[in-house]
């Protein structure tokens, strides 16, 4: 079965750092999101990206956030100074549009900002 | 407004019982995909199910049944004799028609032994 993978599975890290957050999603796929979910909370979409762009994002997704295909495998979340209020859970996603089956999460990494 | 809404925060039941989680949604598309997943306190997000707008047939899987009707824009999911292992949160979702997922706020299921 196709598999998306994240690394790190859980990170801390100090306010104000930054942080790369990475996905391997399935190997023919040609759109990826990166969803989060604060703790005790919704899932919320973050970001939508497709043939090197984003194309699309929600209004969480500010400057502080960044993705990019750093390699034609990797799909990368960076923020680049991170707050307290980025500690959540992060998942990629990637869909298969032509088969339209699940959405084929990873399995999130958790991030701590202290 | 794309929207999913699980009213229920949050339901106990003890073992054997059947339990129905419910799920309604807001589309303005005429195609599109309702989801449930299953996030258990390790936190992953486990896939169960997904239904197109076109197929309002019942679904059972083992001991998983889901019930849509577009009349109501409703998509319950029902788990028949419940264990301890399905303790979890529940989440319905909706994908749009630029294929993101809309999550619900979730329905946090606490089966007792």
């Amino acid at each position: 079965e196709p598999e998306v993978t994240q690394t790190p599975s859980h990170q801390v890290t100090q306010m104000g750092q930054e942080v790369i957050l990475r996905c391997v999603p399935i190997s023919n796929h040609l759109y990826f999101y990166w969803y989060r979910q604060i703790l005790g909370q919704k899932v919320e979409f973050l970001v939508s990206f497709y043939n090197n762009e984003i194309s699309e994002k929600s209004e969480i997704f500010d400057d502080q956030f960044s993705v990019e295909r750093p390699d034609g495998s990797n799909f990368t979340l960076k923020i680049r100074s991170t707050k307290l209020e980025d500690s959540a859970m992060y998942f990629c996603a990637s869909p298969d549009r032509n088969q339209n089956t699940e959405a084929f999460f990873g399995q999130g990494t958790r991030l701590t900002v202290v | 407004a794309q929207k999913v809404t699980q009213a229920q925060t949050e339901i106990s039941v003890v073992e054997k019982e059947d339990v129905t989680l419910d799920c309604v949604y807001e589309t303005r598309d005429t195609t599109y995909y309702l989801f449930w997943y299953k996030q258990p306190p390790s936190g992953e997000l486990v896939f169960l199910i997904r239904r197109n707008s076109f197929d309002e047939q019942n679904e059972i899987s083992g001991r998983y049944s889901w019930n849509f009707q577009k009349s109501t824009s409703s998509f319950n999911f029902t788990i028949t004799a419940s264990q301890v292992v399905d303790s979890a949160v529940y989440f319905c979702a909706l994908m749009d028609s630029s294929y993101k997922l809309i999550f619900g706020s979730g329905t946090r299921l606490l089966v007792r032994p």
